[in-house]
This record gives C-alpha cells, structure tokens and sequence, in this order.
C-alpha cells in the first residue's frame, strides 16, 4: 500500500515555544490530507483538512492560529504548534487521502496515515 | 449529526477462537463508506476492511469479515482464528458522504491470549 511518513515521530518542547511536524506521502501525490490529534486511549480527531495549493478547513473548537497548516506540495503538508503549552501535548497523527475510481466511475477513496508524532510540552 | 458508536472498551479472545467487535453509527445519508482500522501498540493506523453501504454483499479480507446491517446502521467486524499479531485497538470509521471526512469511534481494545 501506500506510504505516509510523519517526522518527527516524537518532540519534546518547552512551553512557549513552536513545533513543526512533517507530513510525507512518499510514492503518491495527495491532494488532500488530513490532521487528526488523539489523546491517550481515546479516539482520534479530526482538526484540520489540508488542500494542496490553499487554505486549510479548520473542524470546529480548533484555533487556526495555533495550528497552522500549510500545503504547500503535493506530497508535504505541516503542521505547526505555535506557542505550544502543556495542554498541547498530545499523539498528532496525518493521513493522506488517495481517490479511486472503479471502472463504474464510482469513488472507492483510501486514507494512509502516518505513524504519528508523539509531542509533550514541558 | 454523524455519530459512530463502539459500546465494548475492552474485548479478550482465546488465540484461535473468533471474536466480534461491535459498532454503531447514526446518519441520514444513503450512500457511504464505514471502516474498521487497527491501532497496534506502534499506534500505526492500519486499514483492516473496508465496506461500502450501496453493496449488500458484506465485506471479507481473510480472517477478517463484517456484518453489515444497514437498516439497523450496525457494522460489526468478525476475526477469526485470532492470533497473537491481532491484539491492538480497533476503530469503527465512517466517511462523511462529499466530504472524504473520517469520523471514528471510541474504539475497542482486543486482547489475545495464548
């Protein structure tokens, strides 16, 4: 299957500073991807919508100031914690979507996510 | 609103033996996707199976089966001959119809023993 690759795969940080984490689709080119944070053992959510070449679509309750999200390529998304705090430390995990079409012409689109970045701010 | 329900926290089954992990969900679209993905320790998302709601025919990959009852919006995920390798945890996912978003549910952690 395809290949997403996150890095790092875990950062420590003090309070205060930014975080940047790389999001890799490495033998596809993704349009779309996605940015999902999970807590300890709970599930994991949807914070952002990632769209090559514009803006992202932020998912409600999520500050678009503190988690910015660029596209820049069709194989890169970012995201960057700014000003991270404790509260902020969390599993961030990425997935790119791959559309496919059968020969119906119906959409059966796959997501691969990545492994994960494990971030705790001091 | 999209919701997706897994009611067991917990699931333990004897290696060899068959094991179901329940889910729920709640939606007015008619046309969708539901998904089962594993969580192992490495916390690695790997897609299990996947089912597609305009298909009657339930979705099968190996060991690995669903029960999909539309009209009762259930989607289950039967294991068979479980083996060590399967212990981790398992999400329920739904796809938002237009939108290519995932919701996933609470999540049920299977436990293996030997």
């Amino acid at each position: 299957g395809a290949v997403v690759s996150q890095h790092p795969s875990r950062v420590i940080c003090k309070s205060g500073t930014s975080v940047k984490i790389e999001c890799r689709s490495l033998d596809f080119q993704a349009t779309t991807m996605f940015w999902y944070r999970q807590f300890p053992k709970q599930s994991l959510m949807l914070m952002a919508t990632s769209n090559e070449g514009s803006k992202a679509t932020y998912e409600q309750g999520v500050e678009k100031d503190k988690f910015l999200i660029n596209h820049a390529s069709l194989t890169l998304s970012t995201l960057t914690v700014t000003s991270a705090h404790p509260e902020d430390s969390s599993f961030y995990i990425c997935s790119a979507r791959i559309p496919r079409r059968t020969s119906g012409g119906i959409s059966q689109e796959t997501q691969y996510f990545g492994p994960g970045t494990r971030l705790l701010v001091l | 609103a999209q919701t997706v329900t897994q009611s067991q926290p917990e699931m333990s089954v004897q290696e060899a033996e068959t094991v179901t992990l329940s889910c729920t969900y709640d939606t007015s679209e008619s046309d969708y996707y539901l998904f089962w993905y594993k969580q192992p320790p490495s916390r690695q998302m790997i897609l299990v199976i996947r089912q597609e709601a305009y298909k009657q025919q339930n979705a099968t990959e190996n060991r690995f089966s669903v029960n999909f009852q539309k009209a009762a919006k259930s989607f289950s995920l039967k294991i068979s001959d479980s083996q060590l390798g399967d212990a981790a945890m398992y999400f329920c996912a739904y796809r938002i119809s237009g939108t290519y978003k995932y919701i996933f549910g609470t999540g049920t952690r299977l436990k293996v023993l030997a």
